[in-house]
């Protein structure tokens, strides 16, 4: 069955750090990944998805995700963290059916100034 | 721009009553989904709607039911609210069903506890 594991619960880092958040999944064929973001108080708003190609994905708000098979992986990075940044980050995987995601636990991610 | 709303941001019941949570999106999207959100788990899908009156369960359905009656609007029902139903629910749409062609967009969430 799909699943998708995020091992981190809460990561702190600096502003103007870099960051990764991981992601990794379980899943018998070429997945449907996902990145959502939920601000404090805020729905869920979509990062980025890979289906295909390119295994760097381009996201909003400078973030980006790279697929690696090998590793059934989907990390999410940003070069330079802000502040507004601080929120809570889910991977995400398509259903068997391809009709709905599931999600994986989430990660916090606090900024320190 | 796409928007779905919820009915209420917090809502207090108790043990035993019948609860509704209310759904809207403005763009006659096909599809609806219902997810509960608990901290360490992450969202679960309760059960999603691809057409009027037409419904499908999801992960955990047990304990809820939903009604479609226009497109526009998707209701969550509790029949007997238990404690353990407390919980963050949100709301979300799309055009297409199949994930991998569209886009998941979601309400702000209703947070609902249970006394």
């Amino acid at each position: 069955a799909q699943s998708v594991t995020q091992p981190d619960i809460h990561i702190t880092v600096s502003e103007g750090a870099s960051l990764e958040l991981r992601c990794n999944y379980s899943y018998g064929a070429t997945p449907y990944l996902f990145w959502y973001v939920q601000s404090p108080g805020q729905g869920l708003q979509l990062l980025l998805k890979y289906f295909s190609g390119d295994t760097l994905v381009q996201g909003i708000k400078g973030f980006e995700a790279e697929f690696k098979r090998s590793q059934s992986s989907f990390n999410l990075r940003k070069p330079s963290v802000h502040w507004s940044d601080a929120a809570e980050y889910f991977c995400a995987v398509e259903n068997q059916a391809g009709t709905a995601l599931i999600f994986g636990k989430g990660t916090t991610l606090s900024v320190s100034s | 721009d796409v928007k779905v709303t919820q009915s209420s941001r917090y809502l207090v019941k108790r043990t035993g009553e019948k609860v509704f949570l209310e759904c809207v999106q403005d763009m006659d999207h096909e599809n609806m989904f219902w997810y509960r959100q608990d901290p360490g788990l992450g969202l679960r899908l309760i059960y999603f709607s691809y057409d009027v009156k037409m419904k499908e369960k999801g992960d955990i359905p047990e304990g809820y039911s939903v009604s479609r009656e226009k497109k526009e609007r998707f209701s969550l029902i509790l029949e007997s609210a238990s404690t353990n139903q407390t919980s963050m629910y949100l709301c979300a749409s799309s055009f297409e069903l199949a994930v991998a062609a569209d886009t998941q967009y979601f309400g702000p969430g209703t947070r609902l506890t249970v006394l």
